[in-house]
């Protein structure tokens, strides 16, 4: 069964770094996603991708936070200075089109120090 | 401001009887309904899904209801398994991509054999 996979399971960085997480969504899928979980918190939406542009990103998608497809299989999120309150699982996913569910990956555990 | 409310924390059911999992939201522009199922270190896993124009879906052991003058959807797990234990969470879009969800806080179900 196809899934999407992210890349690293487990990412250490220094407050201030440049974090670059992975993911590679289903292969006919067109919609993507970023969602991230603090710990203990729900999951939360950070935004969308379609059509090689945002099409909606949330209030959590600051300036910091970039989004790329920079070749027509990965899907990567960059955080460009990181915070500790960055510390979080983040959360790839995917759709086919508008209106079908959205597959997750097995998500990031980032961990900023 | 919570618009998607899951307000039990936990649920314990014996195994074999019914698990009723359930879920408020605020926002009457949500037109499509997710349950996910979450294990730990894992991503969510989509479960079934509800539209708005429906006020039931079964698929085999899962059952959603959804009371939308009440802003109430249900998740019935019946006979509940072991297997099912895990923390389940409703998640709510409107308009647009379906991917772009609202997650509650999650319910965590422990299935007692």
């Amino acid at each position: 069964e196809p899934e999407v996979t992210q890349t690293p399971s487990h990412q250490v960085t220094q407050m201030g770094q440049e974090v670059i997480l992975r993911c590679v969504p289903i292969s006919n899928h067109l919609y993507f996603y970023w969602y991230r979980q603090i710990l203990g918190q729900k999951v939360e939406f950070l935004v969308s991708f379609y059509n090689n542009e945002i099409s909606e990103k949330s209030e959590i998608f600051d300036d910091q936070f970039s989004v790329e497809r920079p070749d027509g299989s990965n899907f990567t999120l960059k955080i460009r200075s990181t915070k500790l309150e960055d510390s979080a699982m983040y959360f790839c996913a995917s759709t086919r089109d508008a209106n079908t569910e959205a597959f997750f990956g097995q998500g990031t555990r980032l961990t900023v120090v | 401001d919570q618009q998607v409310k899951q307000n039990s924390p936990s649920l314990s059911v014996q195994e074999g009887r019914i698990s009723i999992l359930n879920c408020d939201y605020t926002n009457s522009m949500f037109d499509y309904f997710l349950w996910y199922k979450k294990y730990p270190a894992e991503g969510p896993t989509f479960l079934i899904s509800i539209s708005s124009i429906k006020d039931k879906n079964e698929d085999g052991r899962f059952t959603v209801f959804l009371n939308k003058s009440a802003k109430h959807l249900s998740l019935h797990i019946v006979p509940s398994q072991p297997g099912d234990s895990a923390v389940y969470f409703c998640a709510a879009s409107g308009g647009g991509s379906q991917g772009n969800l609202i997650f509650g806080k999650g319910t965590k179900l422990s299935v007692k054999p």
